[in-house]
């Protein structure tokens, strides 16, 4: 069973930084992209970062680049995201995904990041 | 990197059908076929239901089917059931390792 757990969520305050991390199991993790979305409550989703198989290919989107980064340790099976200069806008929830068959195939549970003073 | 434009509602009687329209640019949807749909429940992570444009991943219902003309997508819901009411978010990519996702669509079961 595919299972996508993200951790270190919590209250920063502005101009801070934070990383999440998401623990895969149940497929072959190296042989897959990764993406972080996210989304403020009541709101759509946002696509935010992918990172390939191999961790040589990166995307960003504008609203994060040159702030986020994200990475992979595929002999822990965990994808990470380091959030820098963190700002109010950047509240929300952050999901994992697996990138597999042409889409998100499946996500993670989410972990909630709060950006306030 | 604008999101894609979705209508922020639609709505349909059990048993009708209904079509969510997604529509991008020249950029995104109008040069790869890669365009995803998800269903969200109040509360729960994204569930995937449509892959490169048409396709269903296994386990999802063929009341469920996707398609695309120029740089618009569509999502219709044939023999609309209770459980289909949700959010619906398209996705595309979006050239240089970049996606883009649509603002998403609160379907109402009436």
């Amino acid at each position: 069973e595919v299972q996508l757990v993200e951790s270190g969520g919590g209250v920063v305050q502005p101009g801070g930084s934070l990383r999440l991390s998401c623990a895969a199991s149940g497929f072959s993790f190296s042989g897959h992209w990764m993406h972080w979305g996210r989304q403020v409550l009541g709101k759509g989703l946002v696509w935010v970062s992918r990172i390939s198989g191999d961790g040589s290919t990166t995307g960003y989107a504008d609203s994060v680049k040159g702030r986020f980064t994200i990475s992979r340790d595929n002999a822990k099976n965990t994808v990470s995201l380091q959030m820098n200069s963190l700002r109010a806008e950047d509240t929300a929830v952050y999901y994992c995904a697996e990138e597999g068959g042409g889409g998100l195939g499946y996500w993670g549970q989410g972990t909630l990041v709060t950006v306030s003073s | 990197q604008s999101a894609l434009t979705q209508p922020a509602s639609v709505s349909g009687s059990p048993g009708q059908s209904i079509t969510i329209s997604c529509t991008g640019t020249s950029s995104d949807i109008g040069s790869y076929n890669l365009v995803s749909w998800y269903q969200q429940h109040p509360g729960k992570a994204p569930k995937f239901m449509i892959f490169g444009v048409s396709g269903r991943p296994s386990g999802v219902s063929n009341r469920f089917s996707g398609s695309k003309s120029g740089n618009t997508a569509s999502l219709t819901i044939s023999g609309l059931q209770a459980e289909d009411e949700a959010d619906y978010y398209c996705c595309s990519y979006a050239g240089s390792d970049t996606w883009v996702f649509g603002g998403g669509t609160k379907l109402t079961v009436l």
